[in-house]
């Protein structure tokens, strides 16, 4: 397979149990935000996004929170299943471009 | 979301050559992106693919080593040009449509 993530951070979680992935990001005026998800050999998959004017976000099985006072992103995934393993990332967009800023992402490993 | 494709899915090149990634895209769109993505590590935005005019790079990209072509609003090249092994990567166009999608990318081994 592709070696995307040899080297990131790694959260192990059982099946079944929920994961948290936490980011931080670098510009205050960064307005919008998105998680993706990277399976080995593709490319990134939206998962879900969030605007700055809200702090919460909730998709299917996953949830992102946007804490602009401490610039920090986190996304759930509840009932973590096999099929979540892989490595996310977030972005953020910095406001009035469409250019992406990519975290250095975290390896999510599901285990039986 | 727009469908987007990439071609080659991969290659494995010698050095001082040249490589030019296609990225189709199945509706048209304002902007077109290409990223790179080194083993291990992160996305990177090369540039930005404008349509009738001349790619905007970012910081560390030349247009020399990574000529942009965006004939049309479906579909872009970009060219990595003279390689070496520091160019093997992930290759990755994107579009912005409502939010940014990405191609399934295009991985580069330069031997």
């Amino acid at each position: 397979g592709e070696s995307v993530g040899l080297h990131l951070p790694t959260l192990s979680v059982q099946e079944g149990d929920n994961s948290i992935i936490n980011c931080a990001y670098s510009n205050s005026a960064s307005d919008y935000f998105i998680w993706y998800k990277q399976e080995s050999g593709k490319g990134p998959q939206f998962i879900i996004d969030i605007r700055s004017n809200m702090d919460k976000r909730q998709g299917q099985r996953v949830t992102v929170l946007l804490n602009k006072t401490v610039k920090h992103l986190s996304l759930q995934i509840a009932a973590t299943q096999p099929g979540d393993s892989a490595v996310y990332f977030c972005a953020e967009n910095r406001k009035n471009t469409d250019k992406l800023i990519f975290g250095t992402g975290t390896r999510l490993q599901v285990f039986p | 979301s727009a469908v987007i494709s990439q071609k080659p899915s991969r290659d494995i090149c010698q050095r001082g050559t040249s490589l030019t990634i296609q990225c189709q895209v199945d509706s048209q769109v304002t902007m077109m992106f290409w990223y790179r993505q080194q083993p291990g590590q992160s996305l990177t935005l090369i540039a930005t693919a404008n349509q009738g005019s001349e790619a905007t790079y970012e910081s560390g990209f030349v247009i020399d080593k990574f000529p942009i072509s965006r004939p049309n609003l479906t579909f872009s090249t970009l060219t990595v040009s003279n390689m070496s092994p520091e160019d093997s990567s992930i290759y990755l166009c994107s579009v912005s449509q409502a939010s940014q999608f990405f191609g399934p990318g295009t991985r580069l081994t330069v031997l």
